[in-house]
């Protein structure tokens, strides 16, 4: 149990497109979902917060327009980069927080994207 | 939310058990540890977490004491296949106080035949 994809695992894309990833929980509803950007030989970095039918909550230094998250349903969560530039080139990775009612919640991540723009 | 420390890198043979020790000192009453495996180019994946005392599941084992001040992650007969990044992650994971995990550097685990 407590699985997450996302899609696509591996995308390069021209300087100046927008790509659009998508996190998913599949076996559990996660109201709260998370993007984390982890460069080479680094640790992961907390970009946003995603919570269903709400805007996401951004960390500092993030721009939330150039990261548009929509976490539109209980198990899909979608991260764009808009206008994608080399700097953006990175480990994308999501992670999603189960629901334990008295217990503790968990999060379980996805296989993470690696985005190469050119 | 509480910081933790842990060694930077250790070595192992396979079949050895291996102990990684994180400390955070400034843990606080509502925080549980909870402890990532990541492989390159792949997410972190669960290992186990805990609040006090000792933890055990089919991977691991957890030995936090009592002061909660530190925790100890114990990899029994590790093979090859457990050469890896571990995190140690500490924060409130129960309902409206939950906080987001923060990953610190890990430690590079290097299991060799």
């Amino acid at each position: 149990g407590a699985v997450v994809s996302q899609h696509p695992s591996r995308v390069i894309c021209k300087s100046g497109t927008s790509v659009k990833i998508e996190c998913r929980s599949l076996d559990f509803q996660a109201t709260t979902m998370f993007w984390y950007r982890q460069f080479p030989k680094k640790s992961l970095m907390l970009m946003a917060t995603s919570n269903e039918g709400s805007k996401a909550t951004y960390e500092q230094g993030v721009e939330k327009d150039k990261f548009l998250i929509n976490h539109a349903s209980l198990t899909l969560s979608t991260l764009t980069v808009t206008s994608a530039h080399p700097e953006d080139s990175s480990f994308y990775i999501c992670s999603a927080r189960t629901l334990a009612g008295e217990s503790t919640d968990t999060q379980y991540f996805g296989p993470g994207t690696r985005l190469t723009v050119l | 939310l509480a910081k933790t420390t842990q060694p930077i890198s250790m070595d192992s043979y396979e079949g050895q058990e291996v102990n990684i020790t994180c400390s955070h000192n400034n843990i606080a009453t509502n925080d549980y540890i909870t402890w990532y495996q990541q492989f390159p180019s792949q997410g972190p994946r669960f290992i186990i977490q805990g609040y006090k005392t000792k933890v055990t599941n089919e991977v691991a084992s957890l030995f936090i004491p009592a002061d909660r001040k530190s925790s100890t992650l114990s990899l029994p007969r590790v093979s090859l296949s457990d050469t890896a990044v571990y995190y140690c992650l500490v924060g409130d994971l129960r309902g409206s106080g939950y906080s987001t995990l923060t990953f610190g550097k890990g430690t590079m685990l290097l299991v060799s035949p």
